[in-house]
């Protein structure tokens, strides 16, 4: 068991630019959250992973944002047009749920984050 | 809808003092509760977590959490600090899934910083 890897760990870009993150879980794990976490704030939920179905997004994933998870294994945050204020820690988190998509859920296991500074 | 409030920004102690962190929640259905820490530049690892049970709870590190449920609180203590503990911790919620759809996204506080000095 290796972790919650994530890639990569800064990016600076420059505004109106693209940006891709990769998260990859823990590899039993069927179920991947994507959070952002700005300065002095607790982490937001963004949007979640069951296998390769993304079952919720937040408001706060605006059209700008779309994420992937291909084969349920890892998964992709892209910003598009990236604006300042998308400068944040972007944290991703797999746990292992039981059932279906309502059943209890484990813990989750939170990867190092990518920091993303939009200039 | 789920919320946290986490009392205080910021906490300072002396190496060996009492820790105390104050955590309310608010969930419509039974909850479940967790307190995670994150050092600098690192993501967060869990502490400890309240499902059902027992309704205190002991973590890694000493820590501990005691749930509540009249009071809507977790708060976390540990009774001797030490230097190593230094570090930012939050409160999380999580939806049970009694009842309702949950796909277990935590919701967290604003944090906690903790400072310990010699």
């Amino acid at each position: 068991d290796t972790g919650v890897s994530q890639n990569p760990r800064h990016k600076i870009t420059k505004r109106g630019q693209n940006v891709t993150f990769r998260c990859d879980p823990i590899s039993e794990h069927n179920r991947l959250y994507w959070y952002r976490q700005t300065l002095g704030q607790g982490p937001e939920f963004l949007t979640y992973f069951q296998n390769e179905a993304q079952l919720e997004k937040s408001r706060l994933l605006s059209d700008r944002f779309s994420a992937e998870r291909p084969k349920g294994s890892f998964s992709t945050l892209e910003i598009q047009r990236t604006e300042q204020g998308d400068s944040a820690m972007y944290l991703c988190a797999s746990s292992l749920g039981a059932g279906g998509p309502s059943s209890f859920t484990y813990e989750q296991y939170f990867g190092p984050g990518t920091r993303l500074t939009v200039t | 809808a789920q919320s946290v409030t986490q009392l205080g920004s910021h906490v300072s102690v002396s190496e060996g003092a009492l820790v105390l962190l104050r955590c309310n929640y608010s969930s419509s259905v039974p909850p479940y509760l967790f307190w995670y820490v994150q050092y600098p530049n690192q993501g967060l690892q869990l502490l400890l977590k309240y499902t059902t049970g027992a309704t205190l709870v002991k973590g890694i590190n000493g820590f501990e959490a005691e749930f509540k449920k009249s009071e809507t609180s977790f708060h976390l203590t540990k009774p001797s600090a030490h230097m190593s503990d230094a570090a930012e911790y939050f409160c999380a919620v999580s939806d049970s899934g009694a009842g309702g759809t949950s796909y277990g996204k935590l919701t967290f506080g604003q944090g906690t910083i903790l400072t310990v000095h010699p």
